[in-house]
């Protein structure tokens, strides 16, 4: 059973930090995998989908990894912004079923002024 | 945004009553998918709906049922609701194609009380 987990639950970061958000999963095979932003009450944007054939994703100050043979993804975040507080979850979608996708708990993240 | 709607915003019912969600998906996406998100949890697959069948499903009770209408669009119906059933519930459109991936509408919250 495909069990996807992130760490930390919680960060809190000074403005202008770089950093990293941590995602596993448990079974390596997978269609692709994908990270959203989730701001508190509301629906998820999607920020970077990687295909399991891919290595790394970015988009502006976002940049998000796989390595699919050890279960990990990792967003990393350069020069934070206090715009950029909010819960970033992370989602596989397995090879076996590709109408679905399975998420970790989410790290809420903080970027203070 | 994505050009996924959902209604309504909010809703409170009593335990045992039935409730209807509903979700309109963007334009071009043939494929629906509801996910339930308990507060401080990730999103958890409730089942998908691609040309009016159902195209998948998560460990959901029977209670929890839904329907795709030719215009794509869709419903959630959960019966005999219970306090556990308070949640953000999210629909996502998507296509069968490709990356699979899908856009995410902006949530209904259900307060069960």
């Amino acid at each position: 059973k495909q069990e996807v987990t992130q760490i930390p639950a919680a960060l809190s970061v000074p403005e202008g930090e770089n950093l990293v958000l941590n995602c596993s999963f448990t079974d390596s095979a997978i269609y692709n995998l994908q990270w959203f932003r989730q701001d508190p009450g509301k629906g998820l944007t999607s920020l970077l989908l990687i295909q399991s054939s891919q290595r790394e994703q970015t988009s502006g100050r976002l940049n998000a990894s796989l390595d699919k043979s050890s279960g990990r993804s990792t967003l990393y975040i350069a020069a934070s912004q206090p715009g950029d507080s909010a819960t970033y979850l992370c989602a596989v979608r397995p090879r076996s079923n590709t109408g679905k996708l399975i998420f970790g708990q989410g790290t809420t993240l903080q970027v203070k002024p | 945004e994505t050009g996924v709607t959902q209604s309504p915003t909010h809703l409170i019912k009593t335990r045992g009553q039935q409730v209807t969600l509903r979700c309109s998906s963007q334009s071009g996406h043939n494929t629906v998918s509801w996910y339930q998100q308990a507060l401080g949890q990730g999103p958890q697959f409730i089942f998908q709906y691609y040309r009016e069948e159902e195209n998948g499903r998560g460990n959901f009770p029977p209670r929890f049922s839904g329907l795709q209408f030719p215009n794509y669009s869709s419903e959630l119906n959960v019966n005999a609701l219970e306090l556990d059933d308070s949640a953000l519930y999210l629909c996502a459109s998507s296509t069968q194609q490709g990356a699979y991936e899908q856009y995410f509408g902006p949530g209904t919250r259900l307060t069960v009380t």
